[in-house]
């Protein structure tokens, strides 16, 4: 069974760095195939993918918010941790991991972790 | 980047109505279509994947139609338990992928 956990600050104060960390089981980030993503949703709002990274290090992030973030995995640990600079509070939000499918080019979120929620406010 | 439009934002629908739900893509997008539903306070859970394939979990009376840039999510006799907001995602842009911005889904 494949299962995803986000842990990370409640609340951050503007300014901040945010480090989010994904924890799963399930299946290894090492091996040949494997991703996970980082997506977000602000209260009462859409979803927002963020970033991912793959077995082999690729690493991908959102276009607008590539210079704030930084995704990176500790294969021993099953984690996956996700930091996002300077902090505002329009970056309230849910934050979810999820591991990504990939079959033949076809690509999916499955299945999420429960999401964290994380307030920016001073 | 692909912009992902969906309609209605919102609906209600009795039980055993037909419901549909069409997402747009601001440019051909092939089959690359996975919808999800979200209930309240859960994370969200994947339908249907390459526009059409349904999950494993899901029920019959739910599936996906389309390609290029027109998609549809149908519930063909609506159950109590379908109530939530469904998004629909595009990866053919994969990894930056976009999602929809949702449409709320209220049983009468």
């Amino acid at each position: 069974q494949v299962t995803l956990k986000e842990s990370g600050p409640a609340l951050v104060k503007p300014t901040q760095t945010l480090t989010l960390t994904c924890t799963f089981s399930g299946f290894s980030l090492s091996t040949s195939g494997m991703r996970v993503s980082w997506i977000r949703q602000p209260p009462g709002k859409a979803l927002e993918w963020l970033a991912q990274t793959d077995w082999d290090d690729d690493k991908f992030y959102s276009t607008s918010l590539k210079t704030r973030l930084t995704i990176s995995k500790d294969t021993s640990k099953n984690q996956v941790v996700l930091t996002m600079t300077n902090m505002d509070p329009v970056d309230t939000a849910t934050y979810y991991c999820a591991r990504t499918i990939a079959v033949a080019d076809y690509n999916w979120f499955d299945p999420w972790g429960q999401g964290t929620l994380v307030t920016v406010s001073s | 980047d692909i912009q992902m439009t969906q309609s209605p934002s919102s609906l209600s629908a009795s039980v055993g109505d037909r419901v549909t739900i069409t997402c747009r893509a601001s440019q051909s997008i092939s089959s690359y279509l996975n919808w999800y539903q979200q209930q309240p306070g859960k994370a969200p859970k994947l339908l249907i994947y390459a526009a059409s394939s349904l999950q494993s979990w899901v029920p019959s009376r739910f599936s996906g139609s389309g390609s290029g840039t027109d998609f549809t999510l149908t519930i063909s006799s609506l159950q109590p338990e379908d109530f939530g907001t469904y998004y629909c995602q595009q990866s053919y842009s994969t990894p930056l992928s976009s999602f929809g911005q949702g449409t709320k889904l209220e049983i009468k």
